[in-house]
C-alpha cells in the first residue's frame, strides 16, 4: 500500500540557519505530494504540493521537488526564522487509493533565536 | 481558497456521554469528506471517508458503532462519539475535497476532544 517515510524529529536549528527534512514515499500509481505545517494547538496547513514528477511546489521561502527516480519530496529552506517552529508533516493523495491522504509520521522543527 | 470550519474548536465531556462534531465546508460543496484522529505529538490517522448521502467507509480498527458519520449534505459532515471514554480523548481533524476533479484536500482547524 501507499506510504509516506519523513525523518524522525526534533529537528533543533538557530535561527537563518538551512533546513532539509528528509521525505520518501510508495505508491501503486502517480500521486500528489504535499507538506503541511501544524503550528502548536492548531490545525494543519498546506504549504505547498506538486502533483507531478520534475514539480517544485514553493511558498513562504520553502520548497520541495517532486522526485519520482528516488520517490522523494525534500522539504528545503535557505533561513529559517523562529516563527517556522512547528511540525511539518509530508503526505501523499492519489486517485487510486480513493483521494485518501496518507500522512508521514511528522517532523517537529524548533529554531532557537 | 476553500475553508473547512469545525465546531466546536473544544469540548470537554464526562465519560459515558456522547458528543457531536461538526464539519462544514463553507465555500464549496464537498462530495467527500474525511475525519482524522491526531494523538499527542503523533501523526494524522484516517478513521473514514464519507461521500454525500452514503454510509461513511470505516478504516480498519475504527469502531462504526462509536464513531458515527452522518454526511447529510454537500456542505455537512458530523461526528459522533457516543458513550465517550477517556481514551477517546484526542484532537479531531476533518477535511474536505470538492465535487471539481482535484486531489486537493481542505482541512479543518481541528476539534480538541477532553472525557474527564
Amino acid at each position: 500500500g501507499n506510504s509516506v517515510t519523513q525523518m524522525e524529529g526534533p529537528v533543533t536549528l538557530s535561527e537563518e540557519a538551512f533546513l532539509t527534512i528528509n521525505c520518501t514515499y510508495t505508491a501503486t500509481g502517480y500521486p500528489s505530494l504535499f507538506w503541511y505545517v501544524q503550528y502548536p494547538g492548531e490545525g494543519l496547513q498546506l504549504l505547498l504540493k506538486a502533483t507531478k514528477a520534475d514539480d517544485k511546489g514553493s511558498n513562504k521561502g520553502f520548497e520541495a521537488t517532486y522526485r519520482k527516480e528516488t520517490t522523494s519530496f525534500h522539504l528545503e529552506k535557505g533561513s529559517v526564522q523562529v516563527s517556522d517552529s512547528a511540525v511539518y508533516f509530508c503526505a501523499l493523495n492519489e486517485k487510486d487509493g480513493g483521494f485518501k491522504t496518507i500522512f508521514g509520521a511528522g517532523t517537529r522543527l524548533f529554531v532557537k533565536a | 481558497g476553500a475553508v473547512v470550519s469545525q465546531h466546536p474548536s473544544r469540548v470537554i465531556c464526562k465519560s459515558g456521554t456522547s458528543v457531536k462534531i461538526e464539519c462544514r465546508s463553507l465555500d464549496f460543496q464537498a462530495t467527500t469528506m474525511f475525519w482524522y484522529r491526531q494523538f499527542p505529538k503523533q501523526s494524522l490517522m484516517l478513521m473514514a471517508t464519507s461521500n454525500e448521502g452514503s454510509k461513511a467507509t470505516y478504516e480498519q480498527g475504527v469502531e462504526k458503532d462509536k464513531f458515527l458519520i452522518n454526511h447529510a449534505s454537500l456542505t455537512l459532515s458530523t461526528l459522533t462519539v457516543t458513550s465517550a471514554h477517556p481514551e477517546d480523548s484526542s484532537f479531531y481533524i476533518c477535511s474536505a475535497r470538492g465535487r471539481e476533479v482535484s486531489y486537493e484536500q481542505y482541512f479543518g482547524p481541528g476539534t480538541r476532544l477532553t472525557v474527564t
